[in-house]
């Protein structure tokens, strides 16, 4: 198995443009996590989905933010409009079991700068 | 709140001494807890897990000991490699894995 793809690896882009971020989990996988990481806040959960189905989205940072599944094989954050401090690491990662007590696969991420 | 700590940002250890990363945490529901490791430019892989059932679990060269009174757990890594060198981040789940909250993280450095 490929693992979770993330793309794109890195993307630069301009304070107010729209980011779409993409991930391909696990084939099989029943939950899929987004993430940041940042210096300050470390890895934080966003919004995880269980059956393609948004169960916990309390950690999306704001409006700006919104997250979709819609099938088993595929998910998007985006953000609109970006800011310079939404820059960070963007994980994705899937699970084979429902929620966060099971080994949780991560993908490479995607490191974001907004200028 | 955190609900899960680390509080050592970063450790060095001499290769061939142990390495004990610390980990605490504030809910009492938590019952599960994993530790993961992530070099740069990666993301974290999975290393070792325990439950609360249990105070001790042994994989190869790591150790996770947990003290479910005192809310703490750690990581031993005996004889540490200099490729042990990474982000180890502590995480907890509750029973159903609805909340699970991962630590902030220490950075482990092995000096050869």
């Amino acid at each position: 198995d490929a693992g979770v793809i993330q793309s794109p690896r890195h993307e630069v882009t301009e304070m107010g443009q729209e980011v779409t971020l993409r991930c391909k989990p696990i084939s099989g996988h029943n939950s899929l996590f987004w993430y940041r990481q940042t210096m300050m806040r470390g890895l934080e959960l966003l919004i995880y989905f269980n059956n393609n189905v948004p169960i916990d989205d309390s950690g999306m940072p704001e409006d700006r933010f919104s997250a979709k599944m819609p099938n088993a094989s595929f998910s998007t954050l985006k953000i609109q409009p970006s800011e310079p401090r939404d820059s960070a690491v963007y994980f994705c990662a899937s699970s084979a079991t429902s929620g966060g007590a099971d080994e949780q696969f991560f993908g490479p991420g995607t490191r974001l700068t907004v200028l | 709140d955190q609900q899960v700590k680390q509080n050592s940002p970063s450790l060095s250890v001499q290769e061939g001494r142990i390495s004990i990363l610390n980990c605490d945490y504030t809910n009492s529901m938590f019952d599960y807890f994993l530790w993961y490791k992530k070099y740069p430019a990666e993301g974290p892989t999975f290393l070792i897990s325990i439950s609360s059932i249990k105070d001790k679990n042994e994989d190869g060269r790591f150790t996770v000991f947990l003290n479910k009174s005192a809310k703490h757990l750690s990581l031993h890594i005996v004889p540490s490699q200099p490729g042990d060198s990474a982000v180890y981040f502590c995480a907890a789940s509750d029973d159903y894995g609805q909340n699970f909250v991962f630590g902030p993280g220490t950075r482990l450095s092995v000096l050869p």
